[in-house]
């Protein structure tokens, strides 16, 4: 799976978008980016994926570029429960359910 | 519906002892994945299985080892415990064996201490 490269922590104020990028250059056709966060003593949870072309669901939105090389997860209206660790990953999916997870970017949604 | 289910919740052995801990995913899923989590490496893969079969298998020592039962239930061993095996141990549960539109959920954890 191709190594992906995230900002280590990054604040937000409550009620505003928040942007979280993700470097992924040596993504190959067949890798998703998928898009986790695990709040504090909790599990990991999805949040969204895509292959190329943009995503929305209730949680957030994954812009990713034309290139494939980077992605944007937007939270729209940050909230102090979006207060988690954000993991980018990308994956072959007919390779079975494996994910690799980096180190994510720490996310502190300030009021 | 329920979600995944981990037992213990927390464990404290001492070294050279082993411990099991159990998974049960939601219902209806066939496909569990165990991960370590540690302050040091991260979340790391460590095995999934499918159907009573091992599908996948992280860079681990062989004294982990795992099994899926028929019921899609799934546990995983340590033998001879060492203090850095300490972690979080999470479980993931998934319906399918991949695809994209495939979310996995997963479990709080069992928090393991070595001593």
């Amino acid at each position: 799976d191709a190594k992906t490269t995230q900002p280590t922590s990054m604040d937000c104020a409550e009620g505003r978008a928040a942007n979280l990028p993700c470097n992924h250059s040596t993504i190959s056709g067949n890798e998703y980016v998928y898009w986790y966060r695990q709040i504090h003593s909790q599990g990991p949870q999805y949040i969204i994926h895509g292959l190329k072309n943009n995503e929305t669901n209730e949680m957030a939105s994954l812009i990713i570029t034309e290139d494939r090389k980077s992605s944007t997860l937007i939270l729209p209206h940050a909230t102090l429960r979006d207060t988690a660790v954000y993991y980018c990953i990308v994956r072959v999916v007919a390779a079975g359910n494996k994910l690799t997870f980096g180190g994510g970017t720490r996310v502190l949604v300030k009021p | 519906k329920a979600g995944v289910t981990q037992t213990p919740r927390y464990l404290i052995k001492t070294r050279g002892q082993q411990v099991t801990l159990s998974c049960s995913p939601i219902s209806g899923h066939r496909s569990v994945s165990w991960y370590q989590q540690t302050p040091g490496q991260g979340l790391q893969f460590l095995f999934e299985y499918f159907s009573e079969t091992q599908r996948n298998k992280g860079n681990f020592p062989g004294r982990f080892s795992g099994r899926q039962f028929s019921n899609s239930r799934s546990e995983m061993n340590v033998s001879t415990l060492e203090l850095g095996d300490s972690a979080l141990y999470l479980c993931a549960s998934s319906l399918l064996a991949g695809g994209s539109y495939n979310e996995q959920f997963f479990g709080p954890g069992t928090r393991l201490t070595v001593l």
